[in-house]
């Protein structure tokens, strides 16, 4: 049967392409961000975080930007693979070290 | 492997019952955390320990929902008088500050309410 609430955002994009996903977030006073990547049935896994005296980090084929005048940030994945589908989430720390995550993004990869 | 376990895996129970789960952190993490996240949605914030002291519980979802840390290492966080609304996979994380804010977190407990 349906899921209720699967309406997440999905961006579908061809193996070797590079992916940009985007997220907007709500505190000014949010001194630190990270990107985690979630596959179906597990927890979130970690890929890369940034604090907010920074405009870029880069790791391993990913990169995130942080834009604080709009407050969005967003990570790139670059030549995407099969094995890159999933939700990719955002999160900000929203005080006492708790973060407060986003929506998600659904990316799908074809070979 | 070290990283952060959660028993059970999957719950199915009665509306009405009391259910508890138990998560492990990461050995030398003294920050433990859990999450509610329902489908299609990002993890949601519910509780915090640093070592054995609860420091953040305002965000508990009522007052049925409780958590643990009595030792400072395993956590529990019991449910009791489940709902249907309380359906939902359940996700605990670790950190050590000293080290940096990064969360890890475990594989999660799915509960099913009846």
């Amino acid at each position: 049967g349906e899921s209720v609430g699967l309406h997440l955002p999905t961006l579908s994009v061809q193996e070797g392409d590079n992916s940009i996903i985007n997220c907007a977030y709500s505190n000014s006073a949010s001194d630190y961000f990270i990107w985690y990547k979630q596959e179906s049935g597990k927890g979130p896994q970690f890929i890369i975080d940034i604090r907010s005296n920074m405009d870029k980090r880069q790791g391993q084929r990913v990169t995130v930007l942080l834009n604080k005048t709009v407050k969005h940030l967003s990570l790139q994945i670059a030549a995407t693979q099969p094995g890159d589908s999933a939700v990719y989430f955002c999160a900000e720390n929203s005080g006492y070290s708790t973060l407060t995550f986003g929506k998600g993004t659904m990316l799908l990869v074809s070979p | 492997d070290t990283g952060v376990s959660q028993d059970p895996r999957h719950k199915i129970t009665k509306r009405g019952q009391n259910v508890t789960f138990r998560c492990d952190p990461i050995s030398e993490h003294n920050r433990l955390y859990w999450y509610r996240q329902t489908l299609g949605q990002g993890p949601e914030f519910l509780t915090y320990f640093q070592n054995e002291a609860q420091l953040e519980k305002s965000r508990l979802l009522s007052d049925r929902f409780s958590a643990e840390r009595p030792k400072g290492s395993f956590s529990t966080l019991e449910i009791q008088r489940t709902e249907q609304g309380d359906s939902a996979m359940y996700l605990c994380a670790s950190s050590d500050l000293s080290v940096s804010y990064e969360q890890y977190f475990g594989p999660g407990t799915r509960l099913t309410v009846t």
